[in-house]
């Protein structure tokens, strides 16, 4: 049973260009978190789907940043016309249902983006 | 939202020696209570969770224990190795489905 994955595991992108971050849940997981970490920093929720359906973008930032997470294929993350700020390492994390039993979430290993 | 506070926020033992680690959160609706422990350049990995029908949990070297009514989990890591060095984490689930991390402790296991 594979993992969450993410990708790309490593992204430099120039300031104003977009990143497009992916990931797949682990199999029979319909949940979908997305978290941002800054250098020596916690974790700092972004987003929470399920499939076709955002659940709570609280965390998101108003302008520049969406996430989706179609029917098929993976979650994606996607930051438009990027700035320094945005560099960060960036955590999906699935979970198999929305509750109540508890359900742990379990993360990916990140995609690390830097702006230049 | 969940509010969560970690204490210390670095924390420096003697290899062999205990290190506790506290969590405090306001959602009083929170059932679920992890503990994650993430190496430099790593993803975050679950070490240990408790529910909040148990008061506390234990698995080896490291136990959780919570105290509900004064909302507050604790991390306990006994005979503390090298490898216990890491930033460690609580991310209590609050009643929103979601998981509030808190700021984390630098844990240092001097050899």
């Amino acid at each position: 049973n594979a993992g969450v994955m993410q990708n790309p595991r490593h992204l430099v992108r120039r300031r104003g260009q977009e990143a497009r971050l992916r990931c797949s849940p682990m199999k029979g997981h319909s949940h979908v978190y997305w978290y941002r970490q800054l250098p020596e920093e916690g974790l700092k929720f972004m987003v929470y789907l399920q499939k076709e359906n955002i659940i709570d973008e609280s965390g998101m930032p108003k302008e520049r940043f969406s996430a989706e997470f179609p029917k098929e294929g993976p979650s994606i993350l996607r930051i438009q016309q990027v700035v320094r700020g945005d560099s960060a390492a960036y955590f999906c994390a699935s979970s198999p249902s929305d509750r109540v039993s508890g359900n742990t979430i379990y993360f990916g290993e990140g995609s690390w983006l830097t702006v230049v | 939202g969940e509010n969560v506070e970690q204490h210390p926020s670095t924390l420096s033992v003697q290899e062999g020696d205990s290190a506790v680690i506290k969590c405090t959160y306001s959602d009083s609706a929170s059932n679920y209570f992890p503990w994650y422990k993430q190496e430099l350049g790593k993803r975050p990995q679950l070490i240990i969770d408790i529910r909040s029908n148990v008061g506390e949990k234990k698995d080896q070297r490291i136990a959780v224990t919570l105290n509900k009514t004064a909302k507050h989990f604790s991390l306990h890591i006994t005979e503390t190795q090298p490898e216990d060095s890491a930033v460690y984490f609580c991310a209590p689930l609050s009643n929103f489905n979601k998981f509030y991390f808190g700021s984390g402790t630098k844990l240092n296991v001097k050899p």
